[in-house]
């Protein structure tokens, strides 16, 4: 089952700069998801999105996220001011294939923030 | 409130069965989700139950009891290979399919 790929693998920046990650479904889907998991901890949802628009977001994505779609295929996750306590790897998700709405991951970013 | 319960650790031997216990209290739930996660790679997806019971799929089975809010994750016939964080995820009720997941259980296989 094809999942995702992301890109970059691994990301490093400075706190306060901006950071894009990208997630480029193999093939159409309808559901997408960004969930991130600090090194050691839980897996914790970020947001869903739902034809081309948020679906659900969680307590964590602030005013300092944003995700869209912009040329109907990329799906990217933007951090604005990035702080340290936004390293962590930040995985896509699709689902939707199917009628089964089971959520398979991408290979996840790792974002280093110095 | 949301509140995911599984063991943080467990060893086994290669060859043997082992039952990964998950307690799940919840405001809304469609199933429950069971992922593998190997170090520094994305959860891998193993079992999804909706419905009260058991389900196999060759070495791996998962059981789902709704009314008690509780599931497990049995693996037989350990491998090396199955070193590995093993994740119990929600499916919350919301709409579009949130996954809230627990700490997870990091098993360990010896020879």
């Amino acid at each position: 089952e094809p999942e995702v790929t992301q890109t970059p693998s691994h990301q490093v920046t400075q706190m306060g700069q901006e950071v894009i990650l990208r997630c480029v479904p193999i093939s159409n889907h309808l559901y997408f998801y960004w969930y991130r998991q600090i090194l050691g901890q839980k897996v914790e949802f970020l947001v869903s999105f739902y034809n081309n628009e948020i679906s659900e977001k969680s307590e964590i994505f602030d005013d300092q996220f944003s995700v869209e779609r912009p040329d109907g295929s990329n799906f990217t996750l933007k951090i604005r001011s990035t702080k340290l306590e936004d390293s962590a790897m930040y995985f896509c998700a699709r689902a939707g294939r199917e009628g089964k709405n089971i959520q398979y991951f991408g290979a996840g970013t790792r974002l280093s923030v110095l | 409130g949301q509140n995911i319960d599984q063991p943080t650790e467990m060893t086994a031997t290669e060859g043997a069965i082992v039952q990964i216990n998950c307690t799940y209290q919840t405001s809304g739930f469609n199933g429950l989700f069971w992922y593998q996660q190997h170090a520094g790679e994305a959860p891998t997806f193993l079992s999804y139950n909706v419905l009260d019971g058991l389900e196999e799929k060759g070495r791996f089975s998962s059981f789902l009891s709704r009314s008690k809010g509780y599931s497990y994750l049995l693996l037989k016939e350990l491998q090396m290979k199955d070193s590995a964080s093993y994740l119990c995820a929600a499916d919350m009720n919301t709409g579009f399919q949130k996954l809230v997941f627990g700490t997870g259980t990091r098993l360990l296989v010896s020879p």
